[in-house]
């Protein structure tokens, strides 16, 4: 049971917005900062949203994250083929003293 | 280029050690706070613990599941880190992932495959 909850799986058509939820907790997404992680099929996790919303070079702008109270949320608009992967949030928690992952959720481009 | 390039995993018998290490270049090792992250086998991402820099205590910390059997070390000099594990059991079977954070962007190995397994 992870620490941080996400819905299994998520789908959409090319060209849709899609969102994906992050439940947390007071100790964790409440008062520290979420980050978002992109895992293509065989391939090592990518950073895509830091700091709650902040994207690094090179990730597009179809990428968005909010955060409110405790829960925090991914977007993505535009959607396209190759954005079939598993979406991971993650987050600090102060209780745990340890980084709290979300289960991950799939995101199927129908 | 920041790179990360884990090494030294393989098939252990349970009960059994390994060291994990992770080569870092393209970035101020020293400066940077470094995670350990497992994955089993179709399952999602865990973290194993993390080593703060130096200059912020050189501190450890470690998930619950491996405290008391895993230890994380650094060597700023070769800008190395490693993941002792000991006494190891069949559910830390996993791809073991090193992060760094560099100005609150954490960068990903490759990860190396460790399988406890008689």
């Amino acid at each position: 049971q992870s620490v941080l909850t996400q819905p299994p799986s998520a789908s959409g058509t090319p060209g849709q917005r899609v969102t994906i939820s992050c439940s947390g907790s007071s100790s964790n997404i409440g008062s520290n900062y979420v980050n978002w992680y992109q895992q293509l099929p065989g391939t090592a996790p990518k950073l895509l949203i830091y700091r709650n919303n902040q994207r690094p070079s090179g990730v597009p702008d179809r990428f968005s994250g909010s955060k409110s109270g405790t829960s925090a949320s991914l977007a993505i608009s535009g959607l396209r083929s190759e954005d079939e992967a598993d979406y991971y949030c993650a987050a600090w928690d102060d209780s745990l003293s340890g980084r709290a992952f979300g289960g991950g959720t799939k995101l199927t481009v129908l | 280029e920041v790179q990360l390039m884990e090494s030294g995993g393989g098939l252990v018998e349970p009960g059994g050690s390994l060291r994990l290490s992770c080569a870092a270049s393209g970035f101020t090792f020293s400066n940077a706070w470094i995670n350990w992250v497992r994955q089993a086998p179709g399952k999602g991402l865990e973290w194993v613990g993390r080593i703060k820099s130096k200059t912020d205590g050189g501190t450890t910390d470690y998930a619950t599941p491996v405290k008391g059997r895993f230890t994380i070390s650094r060597d700023d000099l070769r800008s190395t880190l490693y993941l002792q594990m000991n006494s190891l059991q069949t559910e830390d079977t996993a791809v073991y992932y090193c992060t760094a954070v560099v100005r609150d962007i954490d960068y990903w190995g490759q990860g190396t495959l460790v399988t406890v397994s008689s």
